[in-house]
């Protein structure tokens, strides 16, 4: 079975910092991959996506996350965060030959001080 | 609003009681998922339907656990004799899979709570 790793689990962070947030993913063959947010009290929302093409992927509200198939890494980043940007942030792979399923990394808490 | 609801939002029982949530997916997605998560963790697998048809369960999925999609549109997701064990947040998303293709994204649902008292 698949399995994702993030690796931080809570991240505190002043405003206009930058951002990277790490996944690592176990499958070796081909990956479809993504990011989900969720901030407080809401659902969880599709950041961004890789399925295939260009490895550096472009998301919404500034995110943007580079696939490294050598590393089997999908990091997110964000150049300068605002404090809006506070919630929890999933990464998710599902194997090509299995798209039947989503797996989730453990999730990285992300706290934006004013 | 035209993304997954779920319903209900929090549930609240009594230890052997059964229990069931309703999932409406975006009305045009073939797929149809259930996650469940727990805290600190992230969501995880346990089953999917295309359309009517249940075609993976998750051995997380154990025998006191029912899952329809009786018309291929919304779902039910069945717990009999709940126990402690069950508290966690139940998740519903769906996709639209096109052909043979694996490129697809997940809408969620905000999840029905469940916590067993």
């Amino acid at each position: 079975a698949q399995s994702v790793s993030q690796h931080n689990h809570h991240v505190i962070l002043s405003e206009a910092a930058s951002l990277e947030l790490g996944c690592n993913y176990s499958y070796g063959g081909t990956v479809n991959l993504f990011w989900y947010v969720q901030y407080p009290g809401q659902h969880l929302q599709l950041l961004l996506k890789y399925f295939s093409g260009d490895p550096l992927v472009k998301g919404i509200k500034g995110f943007e996350a580079e696939f490294i198939k050598s590393k089997f890494s999908f990091n997110l980043r964000k150049p300068s965060v605002q404090w809006s940007d506070t919630a929890e942030y999933f990464c998710a792979v599902n194997a090509q030959y299995n798209f039947n399923k989503f797996y989730f990394g453990s999730g990285t808490k992300l706290n934006v001080k004013p | 609003d035209t993304g997954v609801s779920q319903n209900p939002r929090h549930k609240i029982t009594k230890r052997g009681q059964n229990v069931t949530f309703r999932c409406d997916p975006i009305s045009e997605h073939n797929r149809l998922y259930w996650y469940r998560q727990t805290l600190g963790q992230g969501p995880e697998f346990l089953t999917y339907f295309q359309n009517e048809a249940q075609l993976e369960k998750s051995r997380l999925l154990s025998d006191r656990f029912s899952a329809e999609r009786p018309k291929g549109s919304f779902s039910t997701l069945e717990i009999q004799r709940t126990e402690q064990g069950d508290s966690a947040m139940y998740l519903c998303a769906s996709s639209l899979v096109r052909g043979r293709s694996g490129n697809t994204e997940a809408f969620f649902g905000q999840g029905t709570r469940l916590t067993v008292v």
